[in-house]
């Protein structure tokens, strides 16, 4: 399984863009990037997942270079309720069974 | 639409007791099923994962065990109890289809404090 290596925390202001960048040097090549909020006291949430290029949805974007050994969760004018932990996960979605693991993410701190 | 149900919400439990924690999912068949802990403050740790009726792998050799006696029901189980045990535990669930089953979905998790 491909080892992910994002930052601890991060802090930033509504309002504001949030980039978090995570690194994957060993993806492979039937590996898909997922990224997962997490409030205290509650289970991990999908945000959006991706294999190339860039991907969008109503919460978020998903930036992934050509060689796919990094990735950048964009959340776009972050408020007060984004404060998070967020995890991004390399997993084999190639086959129908997966195991899913989990990080340490980076905790987003944001601010009034 | 589908839902996981995941109880008790909150446990407190002597060390050396046993320990039972279910976990149901309703409206989806045959899915994969993951059995996650979480110390404070820190990442998730994934415990045992099932692609099947009776198929578990662990991932972390402990004091706990997992079963799946039914294609949506997950139980974690423990017969005598650590106190390095408690943390946040949480049952979870993706779809077996390919490009999708990486994708989870978390029950509410169960607390649990072992005195």
């Amino acid at each position: 399984l491909a080892k992910t290596t994002q930052p601890i925390s991060m802090d930033s202001y509504e309002g504001q863009e949030v980039n978090i960048t995570c690194s994957h040097n060993n993806i492979a090549t039937n590996d898909y990037i997922t990224w997962y909020q997490q409030f205290p006291s509650q289970g991990p949430r999908f945000i959006i997942q991706g294999y190339k290029t860039k991907v969008t949805n109503e919460v978020a974007s998903l930036f992934i270079p050509a060689d796919r050994k990094s990735s950048t969760l964009s959340l776009p004018r972050v408020s007060l309720s984004d404060t998070a932990v967020y995890y991004c996960l390399v997993g084999d979605a190639g086959s129908s069974a997966s195991k899913i693991i989990f990080g340490s993410g980076t905790r987003l701190s944001i601010r009034p | 639409s589908q839902t996981i149900h995941q109880w008790p919400a909150t446990l407190v439990q002597p060390v050396g007791s046993p320990l039972s924690l279910e976990c149901t999912v309703e409206g989806t068949s045959n899915p994969n099923l993951y059995w996650y802990r979480q110390a404070a403050g820190r990442g998730l740790q994934l415990l045992f994962y099932s692609v099947g009726i009776g198929q578990i792998s662990s991932e972390v050799p402990q004091n706990l065990s997992a079963s799946r006696p039914q294609d949506r029901q997950f139980i974690l189980s423990s017969k005598k109890l650590l106190l390095s045990d408690s943390g946040f535990y949480l049952c979870a669930w993706s779809v077996r289809s390919l490009g999708r089953n990486t994708e989870a979905f978390f029950g509410q998790g169960t607390r649990l404090t072992v005195v």
